[in-house]
């Protein structure tokens, strides 16, 4: 089946660092999306790419779709305190829309 | 923006008995809503994938007599777990998409916390 492999599992960076994470897939998918999920709740969703090459950003958040369509990164620029959490890459497939997700990247930042 | 509504936020139930959790979607008529289950410290898998008026259809190992799915209206879809067991304490998340589905992203609820005592 679809799988999306995501790295790193887990970082812990200074304030102020860049962070980038990056998700690969053994098949297509058509839009690659990026959640931020705190604990005991919803992923709440940062950024949503639709073609391949696709380069979007939010703030301080930048996203790229593969031109091959097999994977994704997310850039974090200047962290901060607030953006510690678990971070998911998602794929959605054409074949009923459902999102496909990565294993997550748990980030820490050090104040 | 859109927004889904999930309720309860956390729910205790003894073993044997049913639990019902709702997903609502307030400001966009949700054609398509998924069902997830998330355990500590893993990724969210997918357990169902419900259309309105339809049949859910489940994904591999979800057996669909213990998860009971219901999408009787566009705003509206419910996941009963019956006979709960512990095994089956997790966090419980809905997903909506509008008309569009291939386009609009999913938004996601704030998740159900059972706890099978």
């Amino acid at each position: 089946g679809q799988q999306l492999n995501q790295s790193p599992q887990s970082m812990f960076i200074q304030e102020g660092e860049d962070v980038s994470m990056n998700c690969t897939s053994s098949s297509i998918f058509n839009t690659w999306l990026w959640y931020k999920q705190d604990p005991g709740e919803g992923p709440v969703l940062l950024i949503a790419l639709y073609k391949a090459g696709e380069l979007t950003s939010n703030g301080r958040l930048t996203a790229q779709f593969g031109i091959t369509r097999k994977d994704s990164f997310l850039n974090i620029s200047a962290s901060i305190p607030s953006d510690v959490g678990i971070y998911f890459c998602a794929g959605r497939d054409n074949q009923g829309g459902k999102l496909i997700f990565g294993q997550g990247t748990e980030l820490s930042v050090k104040p | 923006g859109a927004v889904v509504s999930q309720h309860p936020s956390r729910v205790i139930c003894k073993s044997g008995t049913s639990v019902k959790i709702e997903c609502r979607s307030l400001d966009f008529q949700a054609t398509t809503m998924f069902w997830y289950r998330q355990f500590p410290k893993q990724s969210l898998m997918l357990m169902a994938t419900s259309n309105e008026g339809s049949k859910a259809t489940y994904e591999q190992g979800v057996e669909k007599d213990k998860f009971l799915i219901n999408h009787a209206s566009l705003t509206l879809s419910t996941l009963t777990v019956t006979s709960a067991h512990p095994e089956d304490s997790s966090f419980y998340i809905c997903s909506a998409s509008g008309e569009s589905s291939y386009n609009s992203p999913l938004h996601f609820g704030n998740g159900t916390r059972l706890t099978v005592t």
